[in-house]
């Protein structure tokens, strides 16, 4: 059953703590792409990765970084620096960069 | 540079009867446009792409949507809502230039089907 996943569903950071999302795919796809979104705005790029080992800044990457070390995984660190870390946060992937991309199911951050 | 409005941030619609969410692109090239459903506390599901074929494009669930050049229009419609639609919609540009030809994401459209 091919798709995206990410986990946890639910995530709880403490003041100054760093913490971790995981994306994962299993489509073969070389891009992946992580997403926030906030209340009635769309999503805005934090990150992007157009093949293993390779990861450029989207609009908003302040605060957060992230590693391509494996094809299927592109994981999320929310750093202390990300003063308002609290959104749903979305991962994708797309067979090459620019093609139709396909989202998971997202994790939804929020702050102690 | 390439963006996307979407008119309306809430639509009601009663079940059975039709529905219409507008959006609005701005493209220096031919574009490339999506449509994206969203479901509470869910992630964006495709619903339909327009690549430059036929500007009348078929979705998934019953949707379609049409692309017209003279109005920069890209209105997502279907004949009859089902209560199963209540969702946030997304009108999505493929912005070109640099490496990513990013999507640029509309503000969202929020359909409350009511029964």
């Amino acid at each position: 059953d091919g798709g995206i996943t990410q986990s946890p569903k639910y995530l709880f950071r403490k003041e100054g703590q760093n913490v971790t999302l995981s994306c994962e795919q299993n489509l073969n796809h070389d891009a992946m792409y992580w997403y926030r979104q906030d209340p009635g705005q769309g999503l805005r790029l934090i990150y992007y990765s157009q093949i293993v080992n390779d990861f450029q800044k989207g609009d908003i990457a302040e605060g957060y970084s992230v590693s391509r070390e494996k094809k299927e995984s592109f994981p999320l660190t929310v750093t202390s620096a990300q003063k308002n870390p609290t959104a749903f946060y979305l991962c994708a992937s797309s067979l090459y960069i620019g093609e139709t991309q396909y989202f998971g199911p997202g994790t939804r951050l929020l702050v102690l | 540079a390439q963006s996307v409005t979407q008119l309306d941030s809430h639509v009601s619609v009663s079940e059975g009867t039709p529905v219409l969410l507008r959006c609005n692109y701005s493209s220096s090239y031919s574009p490339s446009l999506f449509w994206y459903v969203q479901h509470p506390n869910k992630g964006l599901q495709l619903l339909l792409k327009y690549t430059s074929a036929a500007t009348l494009v078929k979705g998934i669930n019953g949707f379609e949507a049409e692309f017209k050049k003279s109005e920069t229009s890209f209105h997502l419609t279907k004949p009859s809502a089902h209560m199963s639609d209540a969702a946030e919609y997304f009108c999505v540009v493929r912005g070109y230039g640099g490496a990513t030809n990013k999507l640029i994401f509309g503000t969202g459209t929020l359909l409350a089907v009511q029964p």
